[in-house]
């Protein structure tokens, strides 16, 4: 069974600096998705950004950019020009493209709280 | 276009009492899930459905049970409420077949006193 992990359950970050949250994820497959997910205090479940494993480009969003490492399974998000509204939970989450009985199950890891300190 | 409703927004519950957590998708998506959520544990599958009819189980399914009579509704039944409940429970919705994530509905939160 697949595995995510979110080793660091807190981070702070300064206004308009740069933040790297970490995220690790154990698997067999070779193809799958991964995701950010991030969580503000309104509990709504917002996708931030997505990268396919077969592409080697890391994936962008504005501000958001990931850092995939296949290889080392590691797949890390980084936050450019913190803002306020950045503040929230934020989950990683892995998604198998291999058939499963059709599941499509997305694994999450355990969150990491970021604190955007102005 | 309203996505994935879920209702109740919050409930308090007492031991032994039952209740249905309603989730309503309007995307004819196929796939839709329920997960809870407690604290400092991120995301658990409690059931999921590839279409109407059909349900599985997810990682943490006891104590729950789910039905899919159509393809837009998806609620969640607690029998008889224990503590161990606690959480907030979140439905989710996916076209299947594709890269994106799931469509996520808002949450409810359910106490169990």
């Amino acid at each position: 069974a697949q595995t995510v992990t979110q080793s660091q359950p807190e981070m702070s970050v300064q206004e308009a600096e740069t933040v790297t949250l970490s995220c690790t994820y154990d698997t067999s497959e070779s193809d799958y998705y991964l995701f950010w997910y991030k969580q503000p205090p309104s509990r709504q479940m917002i996708l931030v950004i997505r990268q396919e494993a077969y592409k080697q480009q890391n994936a962008t969003e504005n501000r958001f950019s990931v850092n995939f490492q296949k290889a080392a399974k590691s797949f890390s998000l980084k936050i450019s020009d913190s803002q306020l509204g950045d503040a929230a939970m934020y989950f990683c989450a892995y998604r198998s493209l291999q058939y499963q009985g059709g599941s499509e199950k997305l694994v999450f890891g355990k969150g990491m709280k970021l604190t955007v300190n102005p | 276009n309203a996505g994935v409703t879920q209702t109740p927004k919050f409930r308090i519950l007492k031991i032994g009492q039952s209740m249905t957590l309603q989730c309503t998708q309007d995307m004819n998506h196929n796939y839709m899930y329920w997960y809870r959520q407690d604290p400092g544990m991120g995301l658990k599958l409690i059931y999921y459905s590839v279409g109407a009819g059909i349900t599985d189980k997810g990682e943490v399914p006891n104590g729950y049970n789910v039905s899919r009579s159509t393809t837009e509704d998806f609620p969640l039944r607690l029998e008889l409420a224990a503590p161990s409940q606690t959480s907030v429970y979140f439905c989710a919705s996916l076209s299947g077949g594709e890269g994106y994530g799931y469509t996520f509905g808002s949450g409810t939160r359910l106490t169990v006193v």
